[in-house]
């Protein structure tokens, strides 16, 4: 098994700004994916982070609004850009391990 | 493209079984997941089916038919804690993502 450490957990963030979300894995992991899910709702693919290329984004994704940096197999950053109220949701990584898929606790963000 | 349906909602009593289906329809079929998440909690694994059959784990067990696109997620002996949502997840052959259902609902109740 593994264990992603997610950070922060929640934050009040102001329109028009940006807020970046960390993802730490415990071992090294191939598959690295982002994930959004609006309250009450199930996860929503936004990107497969790739170590060492571009992430591939899903439709109705793009890597201006949503960056990604994967610079290794332990690690990742999701960037929310230019955030407007409807940013607000709940931001999920998760890794895969064999056939296993792990998920970080998760980012509360609420955008004012 | 791919499509997963599962009921919304379902409630059943403490001590009792109850069976959560998912069809799925999809390219490159590599495997389906089930997922229990509590309110306000990232989803944690259950099970994973990759052939047909029944893969038993404790008071859960899932069960999948490839030909007919078909899998359920059955939990025994209910508990309180069981009150959760469940999430059906099919992995895609290639591009190793999970595309997840709507997920259901599930109340226990006394």
């Amino acid at each position: 098994s593994a264990v992603i450490s997610q950070k922060p957990s929640r934050d009040i963030c102001q329109r028009g700004t940006s807020l970046t979300i960390q993802c730490q894995v415990d071992s090294q992991v191939t598959m690295m994916f982002w994930y959004r899910q609006q309250p009450g709702q199930s996860l929503t693919l936004i990107a497969t982070a790739n170590q060492g290329s571009e992430a591939t984004y899903e439709s109705g994704f793009v890597i201006d609004k949503f960056p990604i940096s994967r610079p290794n197999l332990t690690f990742s950053t999701l960037t929310v850009s230019n955030m407007s109220p409807e940013d607000s949701s709940i931001y999920l990584c998760s890794g895969q391990l064999n056939t296993e898929a792990f998920f970080g606790q998760g980012t509360r963000l609420t955008v004012v | 493209g791919q499509n997963i349906d599962q009921p919304t909602e379902m409630t059943a009593t403490e001590g009792a079984i109850v069976q959560i289906n998912c069809t799925y329809q999809t390219s490159g079929f590599n495997g389906l997941f089930w997922y229990q998440q509590h309110a306000g909690e990232a989803p944690t694994f259950l099970s994973y089916n990759v052939l047909d059959g029944l893969e038993e784990k404790g008071r859960f067990s899932s069960f999948l038919s490839r030909s007919k696109g078909y899998s359920y997620l059955l939990l025994k002996e209910l508990q309180m804690k069981d009150s959760a949502s469940y999430l059906c997840a099919v992995l895609s052959f290639g591009n190793e993502k999970l595309t997840f259902g709507t997920g259901t609902r599930l109340t226990i109740i006394p």
